[in-house]
């Protein structure tokens, strides 16, 4: 298995709270990415990074920053958190740009804005 | 605009049978496809994949076949074990975005 660890696996949080979500990778994977997962959507990308401090957005990305400041950490932040945020989180990383290769993910960080 | 499409959103087969997933794609530039496996409280898992350049590739009980004019890919479980039970996800890379479909929940049935 890929070492991807996602942190905090669970989380509950108050509209218009800030939230970072965590990504660590020990594969020394130059691609990594966020998603969340919403019912009837499947799988959309919020940011991903193409090495460190190299960012960009992906679909939808409105509501979300994210920073790179070390190969194996991508932080995902929302800094005031709306209960349309609420989802499960995925990240995922790659080591050989996706257009080729596969993604690999983690185990997902669930969510809750009340 | 969605890119990749899922149309199904849930399949019950009976074990033993053969199950059959589908995933339209819009985009004439993706020439990769990928089909990924998730279980409940998991991450998705890559399943199998297909280069635009063929038509099938098969790995064990997996195979998908790729209709480039019709811009539409199938995945092909057979037998179908209750195991198989889960969401599949088709996906298509581009730019180093990588775009999903909405996922099929396949149920098989002992």
């Amino acid at each position: 298995d890929a070492g991807i660890t996602q942190s905090p696996r669970h989380k509950v949080t108050e509209t218009g709270t800030p939230v970072t979500l965590r990504c660590h990778q020990t594969e020394n994977h130059r691609y990594m990415y966020w998603y969340r997962q919403d019912p009837g959507h499947g799988l959309r990308l919020i940011h991903y990074s193409y090495g460190v401090k190299d960012t960009d957005k992906g679909e939808v990305s409105d509501g979300y920053s994210v920073s790179r400041s070390k190969t194996e950490d991508f932080l995902l932040t929302l800094e005031s958190a709306t209960s349309s945020q609420t989802s499960v989180y995925f990240c995922a990383i790659s080591g050989t740009g996706i257009n080729t290769g596969e993604l690999f993910f983690g185990e997902g960080s669930r969510l809750t804005v009340l | 605009d969605q890119q990749v499409k899922q149309n199904s959103p849930s399949l019950s087969v009976q074990e033993g049978r053969i199950s059959i997933l589908n995933c339209d794609y819009t985009n004439s530039m993706f020439d990769y496809f990928l089909w990924y496996k998730k279980y409940p409280a998991e991450g998705p898992t890559f399943l199998i994949s297909i280069s635009s350049i063929k038509d099938k590739n098969e790995d064990g009980r997996f195979t998908v076949f790729l209709n480039k004019s019709a811009k539409h890919l199938s995945l092909h479980i057979v037998p179908s074990q209750p195991g198989d039970s889960a969401v599949y996800f088709c996906a298509a890379p581009n730019f180093n975005k990588f775009y999903f479909g909405s996922g099929t929940k396949l149920n098989v049935k002992p």
